[in-house]
């Protein structure tokens, strides 16, 4: 079955400085990999998502890129605000079935 | 946007009961429901895969006559724990798959079995 690792799994940034949380993912058949952005005791927020027909998506101060002969994707966060601070998850697909999550990462971005 | 509610977002019980959580699609229909668990300072591992009027697909390690599923219409999914344990004290979570929506979380069921 599908198996997802995320790196780092804490990530400490200065304001404004760019975060970057990489995953990998080791069923080739996955086509959709998700981001999702969680506060303590909320639920999962997608902030982002993309398929395997893309390389590369972009949204305001996020973007996410994907390799797929590497089998890894990556979510870039730019000019970080303390409000981005949450854990992320990355997650896969495959074959429109469940999503298979990473560990997540816990991003802290201090003042 | 795709909304799903989940009820109740905590729930106290005693060691031995059984708790009910509701998962609903509140304005698309739900072809495909999965429910989640997620551990303190864990990701969130999912438990089964439920599709309307059918058996739910449990994963590896989950004990299907303790963790009962029903997803009797398009829109309501339900997640039975039954003789809770204080063990089963988590964060339980639900996400809802539409033609046109993706994946929708819940707000989620904090659990816990005193």
């Amino acid at each position: 079955g599908e198996n997802v690792e995320q790196h780092p799994s804490t990530l400490s940034v200065q304001e404004g400085d760019s975060a970057v949380i990489k995953c990998t993912y080791s069923d080739s058949a996955s086509n959709y990999f998700p981001w999702y952005k969680q506060e303590l005791g909320k639920r999962p927020q997608l902030i982002i998502d993309i398929r395997s027909n893309v390389g590369e998506k972009k949204d305001q101060r996020i973007a996410v890129t994907l390799n797929k002969t590497a089998k890894h994707f990556s979510l870039h966060i730019t000019e970080t605000q303390p409000e981005d601070s949450a854990v992320y998850f990355c997650a896969a697909s495959p074959n429109a079935e469940k999503l298979v999550f990473g560990k997540g990462t816990k991003l802290t971005v201090n003042p | 946007g795709a909304v799903v509610s989940q009820h109740p977002s905590r729930v106290i019980c005693k060691s031995g009961t059984s708790v009910k959580i509701e998962c609903r699609s509140l304005d698309f229909q739900a072809t495909t429901m999965f429910w989640y668990r997620q551990f303190p300072k864990q990701s969130l591992m999912l438990m089964a895969t439920s599709n309307e009027g059918s058996k739910a697909t449990y994963e590896q390690g989950v004990e299907k006559d303790k963790f009962l599923i029903n997803h009797a219409s398009l829109t309501l999914s339900t997640l039975t724990v039954t003789s809770a344990h204080p063990e089963d004290s988590s964060f339980y979570i639900c996400s809802a798959e539409g033609t046109h929506y993706g994946y929708t979380f819940g707000s989620g069921t904090r659990l816990t079995v005193v």
